[in-house]
């Protein structure tokens, strides 16, 4: 079955760069119907959506607008794992940070997650 | 972006109860709605998708139903293990969304 895997420091420091990775088994980062999904978690905002890449022909990236001028998402198809870049981080990223997959299609959902990566923003 | 409203935030009960969780968006999303419970600790795992469809190994004391804006999850008899946080996500549309969640208690 799909299982993913997620990596990275548990702390940053404020205007650093958050840098997680999530690397897939039992599917491939290139699968024609699968989304590559980064979402957060923190007391004050909830569950929130950050973006995805998928490939369908070519490689396609969403960002959520709330972050689109900090965030890079990338996928490495080498190592078959995805990655989470988030620039000029603040105490306001501070949270638990999942990766998912998802579909190509509308009517798709997120399963499996990642196990979740708190990161706190601090000094 | 679509707003997803749950209520109510919590709600407590006793094990056997039928409880009803509600979801509504802040506009028609068809049958693009999904319900994850997750538990401290872990991420969400999926519970129903497509507004009604179990996902597999999911009780059946579990359903849901609904469309276009106003959807449900109800648990016909509340077992032990229920005790967690609801929460319904939206795939109409980007930016995913999802609810703030219900946090169901033993009362």
């Amino acid at each position: 079955q799909v299982q993913l895997q997620q990596s990275g420091p548990g702390l940053v420091k404020p205007s650093q760069t958050l840098s997680l990775t999530c690397a897939i088994s039992g599917d491939s980062v290139s699968s024609n119907s699968a989304t590559w999904e980064w979402i957060r978690q923190s007391p004050s905002r909830g569950l929130e959506w950050l973006g995805r890449t998928y490939y369908k022909s070519k490689w396609y990236i969403d960002y959520a607008i709330s972050v689109e001028r900090r965030i890079t998402i990338s996928p490495d198809t080498s190592k078959n794992h995805f990655s989470l870049q988030l620039n000029s981080v603040t105490p306001e990223d501070t949270a638990v940070y999942f990766c998912a997959r998802g579909g190509t299609t509308v009517e798709d959902w997120f399963d499996p997650w990642g196990q979740g990566t708190l990161v706190t923003v601090s000094s | 972006d679509i707003q997803m409203t749950q209520s109510p935030s919590s709600l407590s009960a006793p094990i056997g109860d039928r409880v009803t969780l509600t979801c509504r968006a802040s506009q028609s999303i068809g049958s693009y709605l999904n319900w994850y419970q997750q538990k401290p600790g872990k991420a969400p795992k999926i519970l129903i998708y497509g507004v009604s469809n179990l996902q597999s190994g999911v009780p059946s004391r579990f359903s849901g139903s609904g469309s276009g804006t106003d959807f449900t999850l109800t648990i016909s008899s509340l077992q032990p293990e229920d005790f967690a946080t609801y929460y319904c996500q939206q795939s109409y549309s980007t930016p995913l969304t999802f609810g703030g969640g219900t946090k169901v208690e033993i009362k």
